[in-house]
């Protein structure tokens, strides 16, 4: 079946430092990808997301881009801010038959930027 | 702006109780979904819904139950509430499609004792 593996954390980073959060994934067919992010004591929000090879998702400084070669979708950020704190999850979305579309989520990475 | 309600953020319930987590969203979505945060294991699915009055079981249904009377309204039922569902409850919706975003509610964390 589908499935999602993120790099483990926490991930601790000092403000302006460059981020990386590995993802790479399985699936039978042709999914899309989305990363989401976690800020403290809230719901997931989409960050960004791709919906086939090559797309690049970006948004907030983040950008990441659909690999099909590599099954992989990273996410990246030249300059993080402390305000950037929260938890990733990655995610493929693909068919699972008629009409319905599931969506399958990494174990997610906790980032802490400090001042 | 895109709204997805649930309307305890939240509750503490004795062994044995029956729960109800109500889900409740504006943006007429046909895909209801709830899912199971906890430490370590990331998201979980315990039930979808792609229409109303369907279900279908997730990853970890078993002690759970799920009802869809409406299309906006998507409900939780833990029906003998156990020491090990207690947890963090995050629904979601979405319209149909692989490419299509789905809006999560801010959770409900659950506590049994």
């Amino acid at each position: 079946g589908d499935s999602v593996t993120q790099m483990e954390g926490p991930v601790t980073l000092s403000e302006e430092a460059f981020l990386t959060i590995n993802c790479t994934y399985t699936a039978t067919g042709y999914p899309s990808l989305f990363w989401y992010v976690q800020y403290p004591g809230e719901g997931l929000q989409l960050l960004l997301k791709a919906t086939k090879a090559d797309d690049k998702g970006s948004n907030k400084g983040f950008e990441a881009t659909y690999r099909k070669e590599t099954t992989s979708f990273h996410l990246e950020k030249g300059s993080v801010q402390v305000s950037d704190s929260a938890v990733y999850f990655c995610a493929l979305s693909e068919w699972s038959g008629g009409s319905n579309y599931k969506l399958t989520f990494g174990k997610g990475t906790l980032l802490t930027v400090n001042p | 702006d895109v709204k997805v309600t649930q309307s305890s953020r939240y509750l503490v319930k004795r062994t044995g109780e029956k729960v109800f987590l109500e889900c409740v969203q504006d943006m007429d979505h046909e895909n209801m979904f709830w899912y199971r945060q906890d430490p370590g294991l990331g998201l979980r699915l315990i039930y979808f819904s792609y229409d109303v009055k369907m279900k279908e079981k997730g990853d970890i249904p078993e002690g759970y139950s799920v009802s869809r009377e409406k299309k906006e309204r998507f409900s939780l039922i833990l029906e003998s509430a156990s020491t090990n569902q207690t947890s963090m409850y995050l629904c979601a919706s979405s319209s149909g499609g692989s490419g299509n975003t789905i809006y999560f509610g801010e959770g409900s964390w659950l506590t049994v004792v």
